[in-house]
């Protein structure tokens, strides 16, 4: 069974540009979820999905993050325009409620920095 | 805002000892505990999850847990080489919409040497 996969795995762009980052989650997993690491911090919540709708955005940042997953499979998570205090590790996440409860198998990431 | 607290180490022990991790959350309504290892520059691996007070056991790993302590370990016996990484204390949300995220701690750096 495939993993969760994301890319790219690492991208450099300047402030002010965009940046899309996508996840492909578990296939069959409904739940879908975003996570950011910052240098230094713990690993932060972000987004979740459950299939195409957006159950708790809560996390997210600020107006400049925009998450979508259209049809319920990938999703993409676009920052525009991307500031300086945006440069991380973006993990995905993905889950299927049922006999292992909430356990989430995390993708390899994707390392943004922005210069 | 929930906490998740861990010893920050670095963590050091020799080949075949047992090594221990610890956690503390803030939130007493917590169900559901996880432990992953991170290897540098890799994904977070989920080796063990937690429900119930007490101890479980996987191959070498064992995960405790003690709610009224608010209380979380992991031991890892006959420690390898291998086992060197970063083990990130993992809480699930409870309630409402936060139902399903989990919250991280910083992470202890385990370094297991021969």
């Amino acid at each position: 069974e495939a993993g969760v996969t994301q890319f790219p795995s690492h991208s450099v762009i300047e402030k002010g540009q965009t940046v899309t980052l996508r996840c492909d989650p578990i296939s069959g997993h409904d739940n879908l979820y975003w996570y950011r690491r910052v240098m230094g911090k713990e690993i932060k919540f972000l987004l979740h999905f459950v299939k195409e709708s957006k159950q708790d955005e809560s996390g997210m940042p600020n107006n400049r993050f925009l998450a979508e997953r259209t049809g319920g499979t990938y999703s993409t998570l676009k920052v525009q325009p991307a500031e300086l205090e945006d440069s991380g590790v973006y993990f995905c996440a993905s889950s299927q409620p049922g006999a292992g409860g909430y356990e989430q198998y995390f993708g390899p990431g994707t390392r943004l920095t922005v210069t | 805002q929930k906490e998740v607290e861990q010893n920050s180490g670095p963590l050091s022990v020799p080949e075949g000892a047992i090594a221990s991790l610890n956690c503390t959350y803030s939130d007493r309504g917590s169900q559901s505990f996880f432990w992953y290892r991170q290897y540098s520059g890799k994904s977070p691996e989920l080796i063990m999850s937690i429900y119930s007070n007490g101890d479980k056991e996987d191959g070498r790993f064992t995960a405790q847990l003690n709610k009224a302590s608010q209380y979380v370990s992991l031991l890892i016996r006959d420690s390898q080489p291998s086992d060197s990484a970063t083990y990130l204390c993992a809480v699930i949300g409870v309630g409402g919409s936060t139902l399903g995220r989990l919250y991280f701690g910083r992470g202890t750096q385990l370094t297991v040497w021969p």
